[in-house]
């Protein structure tokens, strides 16, 4: 069974940084394509962004509010995904979800939540 | 960006009722769409791929069709585990979008 487990989120102030992880197992992480997507409070799900496996080059793909001050990284050897997110904004408070990409969605880990405050 | 429209954005069904949710795209989007069961304070749950392809493990009172931009998903007899917000998604062209959710509740 694929377990995906989120870590790293918290309390961060405008224009602060914070590194998201996830950790996967039950599947050979390697040669999966790996998919970031939050959810702010009572809204619905909008996707973040994707990287590809090795053999794609580790391809990466970022929504555009999030392009440039985001970066999902990968670590095969320890089965993270992880996300760099700088610059944050508050508009970026949301929980975060890694999700196993199969081009659809499936499955989810349980998230972290991010809270960008002053 | 393609944008995803979601019908109704609420509804209110009783045990054993049929429900069909419609998801419509603003441009043409092959077969790729999926549709998410989500729970109060649960990450949201594939149920359908690839338009009607179900998930292993969902139940088949769940069904999914449509093509091009129209695409429905239907609960044959809703059961009071399947209380939850419906979304669709696209995922034929970057970035990746979802529909705004239906509320299915109890009548």
């Amino acid at each position: 069974e694929v377990q995906l487990v989120e870590s790293g989120g918290g309390l961060v102030k405008p224009g602060g940084s914070l590194r998201l992880s996830c950790a996967a197992s039950g599947l050979t992480f390697s040669t999966a394509w790996m998919s970031w997507v939050r959810q702010a409070p009572g809204k619905g799900p909008e996707w973040v962004g994707r990287i590809k496996d090795k053999n794609q080059g580790e391809t990466v793909e970022y929504a555009a509010p999030v392009k440039d001050r985001f970066t999902i990284s990968r670590d095969d050897s320890r089965n993270t995904l992880y996300l760099q997110m700088n610059s944050l904004k508050t508009e970026d408070t949301a929980v975060y979800y890694c999700t196993t990409d199969r081009l659809w969605f499936d499955p989810w880990g349980q998230g972290t939540l991010v809270t960008v405050s002053s | 960006d393609i944008q995803m429209t979601q019908s109704p954005s609420s509804l209110s069904a009783s045990v054993g009722d049929r429900v069909t949710i419609t998801c419509r795209a603003s441009q043409g989007i092959s077969n790729h769409l999926a549709w998410f069961q989500q729970k109060p304070g649960k990450a949201p749950k594939s149920l359908i791929y690839d338009v009607s392809s179900l998930q292993r493990g969902v139940p088949s009172k769940f069904s999914g069709s449509g093509s091009g931009t129209e695409f429905t998903l239907t609960i044959s007899s809703l059961q009071p585990e399947d209380f939850a917000t419906y979304y669709c998604q696209q995922y034929n062209n970057y970035p990746f979008t979802f529909g705004p959710g239906t509320k299915v509740d109890i009548k």
